[in-house]
């Protein structure tokens, strides 16, 4: 089936640094999607992007739909301890609006030290 | 409060057991899904729902059944033919997609764990 490679698989870093992690595919997408999941619990929707070179935020956060409709990425600004969790990105293929249908990246882990 | 209930939190499942899994939404969201997620990996989806008595098999379909008699609920059943039933299950739901090109976001329920004795 289709896939997105979605990386980095994890990251560990300082509390204040930024991260920045990324999804890219062969397809083309019309919508892009960002979530975060804690353990235990389901995805939460961080950000949906919906037209090629929309940059969005919220909050800390800013997220990109790549101008070849193939790519989406994430960035966190100055992140703190509660930021830790697994970040995934999402994409509705071209065509498939009419089912909703989603293809997931595999996530990025992110640990954020104190 | 509006949202996605799945329960219960966890699930154990004897060999040659079905089990059912509940998720209900007050969303009034016509379309419903279930996926699966093992570890290390995305979600998967097991089967989906745009309407109400209607429904059609996901990427990983085999072993496990489905129903959609009312809007707001679609219950997931792990059959004894799904061989490696161990997983977190999550159910979303999203409001129609229709024919226009409207890509509403899925929004989903805490998860089911789901293990074998």
């Amino acid at each position: 089936g289709q896939q997105l490679n979605q990386s980095p698989q994890s990251m560990f870093i300082q509390e204040g640094e930024d991260v920045s992690m990324n999804c890219t595919s062969s397809s083309i997408f019309n919508t892009w999607l960002w979530y975060k999941q804690e353990p235990g619990e389901g995805p939460v929707l961080l950000i949906a992007l919906y037209k090629a070179g929309e940059l969005t935020s919220n909050g800390r956060l800013t997220a990109q739909f790549g101008i070849t409709r193939k790519d989406s990425f994430l960035n966190i600004s100055a992140s703190i301890p509660s930021d830790v969790g697994i970040y995934f990105c999402a994409g509705q293929l071209r065509g498939s609006s009419n089912t909703g249908k989603l293809i997931f990246g595999q996530g990025t882990t992110l640990q954020v030290k104190p | 409060d509006g949202g996605i209930t799945q329960s219960p939190k966890y699930l154990f499942r004897k060999e040659g057991q079905n089990v059912t899994l509940s998720c209900e939404q007050n969303l009034n969201h016509d379309a419903m899904y279930w996926y699966r997620q093992d570890p290390g990996q995305g979600l998967r989806l097991i089967y989906y729902s745009q309407i109400v008595n209607d429904f059609q098999k996901g990427d990983i379909a085999e072993g496990y059944s489905v129903s959609r008699e009312k809007k707001e609920s679609f219950p997931l059943t792990v059959t004894s033919a799904q061989k490696n039933p161990t997983a977190f299950y999550l159910c979303a739901s999203s409001i129609s997609q229709g024919r226009r090109n409207s890509n509403q976001p899925q929004h989903f329920g805490d998860g089911t764990r789901l293990s074998i004795l």
